[in-house]
């Protein structure tokens, strides 16, 4: 079945630090791949999203590419603050599975001053 | 974005008592809403799919009986966890999307909901 991968964490880094996140996936069909992010104590939020091989999602700075070769969306930001301190969800979406979430274990990102 | 409400966003209930959960779509008609289910530290474990006027679909392992799910119309659907117990303490979390078609992609979360049963 489809499943999603995440690189474990928590993951701290100093402010202007480069963010990798690594997120690979198993999928029977063309998924649909998304990056959400959770604050304490909140729902998601989506983050950024692509939707074919070679798409490269984008937003606030952080980017993320679909690359079917490898199976892979990584996510990644050149210069996290602060505000960037949270866990992040890599996730797929397969249509011919009715279109629900699969989800990644998530990944503690803490960036300190 | 469209926006998907939550209520309540905490809730502490005593051992045996129901609770209800209700997402509600504000800005658009959500054809289907899932529930996910969150232990401290790990990933949203989907509970169940459900669509607008037909009985939710329960991932393995969940059961009906005990989290009731009702999407009665396009804008709320409602879980609700009978007979609480303290195992069933978690962050519960809706989402909802407008359509099933393959270009319609994005599912939007509600904030979640605390529940603590003591």
């Amino acid at each position: 079945g489809n499943s999603v991968t995440q690189m474990e964490g928590p993951v701290t880094l100093s402010e202007e630090a480069f963010l990798t996140i690594n997120c690979t996936y198993t999928a029977t069909g063309y998924p649909s791949l998304f990056w959400y992010v959770q604050y304490p104590g909140e729902g998601l939020q989506l983050l950024l999203k692509a939707t074919k091989a070679d798409d490269k999602g984008s937003n606030k700075g952080f980017e993320a590419t679909y690359r079917k070769e490898t199976t892979s969306f990584h996510l990644e930001k050149g210069s996290v603050q602060v505000s960037d301190s949270a866990v992040y969800f890599c996730a797929l979406s397969d249509f011919n599975q009715g279109g629900k979430l699969i989800f990644g274990q998530g990944t503690e990102l803490s960036v300190k001053p | 974005g469209a926006v998907v409400s939550q209520h309540p966003s905490r809730v502490i209930c005593k051992s045996g008592t129901s609770v209800k959960i209700e997402c509600r779509s504000l800005d658009f008609q959500a054809t289907t809403m899932f529930w996910y289910r969150q232990f401290p530290k790990q990933s949203l474990m989907l509970m169940a799919t459900s669509n607008e006027g037909s009985k939710a679909t329960y991932e393995q392992g969940v059961e009906k009986d005990k989290f009731l799910i009702n999407h009665a119309s396009l804008t709320l659907s409602t879980l609700t966890v009978t007979s609480a117990h303290p195992e069933d303490s978690s962050f519960y979390i809706c989402s909802a999307k407008s359509g099933t078609g393959p270009m319609n992609t994005e599912a939007f979360f509600g904030q979640g909901t605390r529940l603590t049963v003591v």
